[in-house]
């Protein structure tokens, strides 16, 4: 099955600090990925959409200039949190739509972010 | 505007028990469904997905049916196991250039 994977898994960062988080489709294209974000024990929350080589389109709340998104080829897109928070501490996951098969989404193992 | 809902919210069964989760929606115009499981901490992994055109789909111990006109999916798994529980969240996608609306989630607890 399509495998997309989430580099790091896990991150500590001091407050203020950016954070480069990158998510790849391992064995397909995906001309459309995904940022959600999740806090502790709920649904997840969509940040952002990007499709290959063309600006992110961010969901309502969601600041752009914060929340740095990257969509350079159709295997990798990268979130980069930007000056991060206490409160940018959050589980970010990423998922790829792949337009082989019925555009159905799949999704990265997800990176923890934890800012102190 | 597409709603997405589960019900219920948790469910602690003993294991070996058939179990059905619900998901429903309220616009029956739809792209597809999917269902996933999530582990505590840990991403998403996509159970089964159903076409709009299709009625159900099966794997292994997993049945999820569809029924567009009433707005309803389930998600049936046969004799429960330990291993099972994890937060079960079910996803429309309205249309094929459309991203995920998603449920809240039910959280699956199986007990030995």
């Amino acid at each position: 099955g399509a495998v997309v994977s989430q580099h790091p898994s896990w991150v500590i960062c001091k407050s203020g600090t950016s954070v480069k988080i990158e998510c790849r489709s391992l064995d397909f294209q995906a001309t459309t990925m995904f940022w959600y974000r999740q806090f502790p024990k709920q649904s997840l929350m969509l940040m952002a959409t990007s499709n290959e080589g063309s600006k992110a389109t961010y969901e309502q709340g969601v600041e752009k200039d914060k929340f740095l998104i990257n969509h350079a080829s159709l295997t990798l897109s990268t979130l980069t949190v930007t000056s991060a928070h206490p409160e940018d501490s959050s589980f970010y996951i990423c998922s790829a739509r792949d337009r082989e098969k019925y555009n159905e989404q799949f999704f990265g193992p997800g990176t923890r972010l934890t800012v102190l | 505007k597409q709603e997405v809902t589960q019900i219920p919210a948790a469910l602690s069964v003993p294991e070996g028990e058939n179990l059905v989760l619900n998901c429903s929606f309220t616009d029956s115009a739809i792209y597809n469904l999917q269902w996933f499981r999530q582990d505590p901490g840990k991403g998403l992994t996509s159970l089964l997905l159903i076409q709009s055109s299709q009625r159900e789909q099966t794997s292994g111990r997993l049945n999820a049916s569809l029924d567009k006109s009433s707005g309803r999916s389930t998600l049936y798994i046969a004799a429960s196991q330990p291993g099972d529980s994890a937060t079960y969240l079910c996803a429309v996608r309205p249309d094929s250039n459309y991203q995920l609306i998603w449920g809240a989630g039910t959280k699956l607890i199986i007990k030995p």
